[in-house]
């Protein structure tokens, strides 16, 4: 099976633009998480969605959204790019058939920076 | 206070060491995931427990939910190791992450 894909791999835009991120889980895999990770930070979560429904978010202001469409696949977008934005956007993917923690697969990532 | 402390937060060891990484929590969990992240930002997943020991290969994992705290052995380390270890926890969907624990080991 492919592994999770993440498009595009590395990104450049300025502040005040906008960003949508791609993510396409392993076949047969209904959760999508995505997470942000910064050197400062670490890592950190930001939403996750199961059956294109989003039953968690992170404390992320309103400028972060995300959606999962019908075949899994999920998308985020980030409006009013600011330079804090720059970072590692990773998502990953899980089976979720039992409802409870499950193993989650990582995507390679998108590598985003705001000049 | 983090949710999840790490520590140590750098370790360095001699290849066939024993290694030692440990994490504590405060939160209510489901679940409790070690994860490897070698330079370049892919991630793997080790281990994910709820409760007692898992073990593969070198690697051994154990929780101890009453206490909020696991830990993360490698045995007979190898310079293949080297990596930033984290342990996150699961609850609602939702993992939360310690900072990790940069592993360097040398020949």
């Amino acid at each position: 099976k492919a592994g999770v894909t993440q498009t595009p791999r590395y990104l450049i835009k300025t502040r005040g633009q906008q960003v949508t991120l791609s993510c396409s889980p392993i076949s047969g895999h209904r959760s999508v998480s995505w997470y942000q990770q910064t050197p400062g930070q670490g890592l950190q979560f930001l939403f996750e969605y199961f059956s294109e429904t989003q039953r968690n978010k992170g404390n992320f202001p309103g400028r972060f959204s995300g959606r999962q469409f019908s075949n899994s696949r999920s998308e985020m977008n980030v409006s009013t790019l600011e330079l804090g934005d720059s970072a590692l956007y990773l998502c990953a993917s899980s089976l979720n058939t039992q409802g409870g923690a499950e193993t989650q697969y990582f995507g390679p990532g998108t590598r985003l920076l705001v000049l | 206070k983090n949710e999840v402390e790490q520590s140590p937060q750098n370790l360095t060891a001699q290849e066939g060491e024993f290694i030692t990484i440990n994490c504590s929590y405060s939160v209510g969990i489901s679940a409790l995931h070690w994860l490897q992240q070698h330079p370049g930002g892919g991630i793997v997943s080790l281990f994910m427990l709820s409760s007692g020991k898992k073990k593969h290969g070198r690697l051994i994992a154990t929780i101890n939910i009453q206490e909020k705290h696991s830990s993360l052995h490698i045995t007979a380390s190898h310079p293949r190791d080297s990596a930033v270890y984290i342990c996150a926890v699961d609850s609602n969907y939702k993992l939360t992450f310690g900072k990790g624990t940069l592993l360097t080991v040398n020949p």
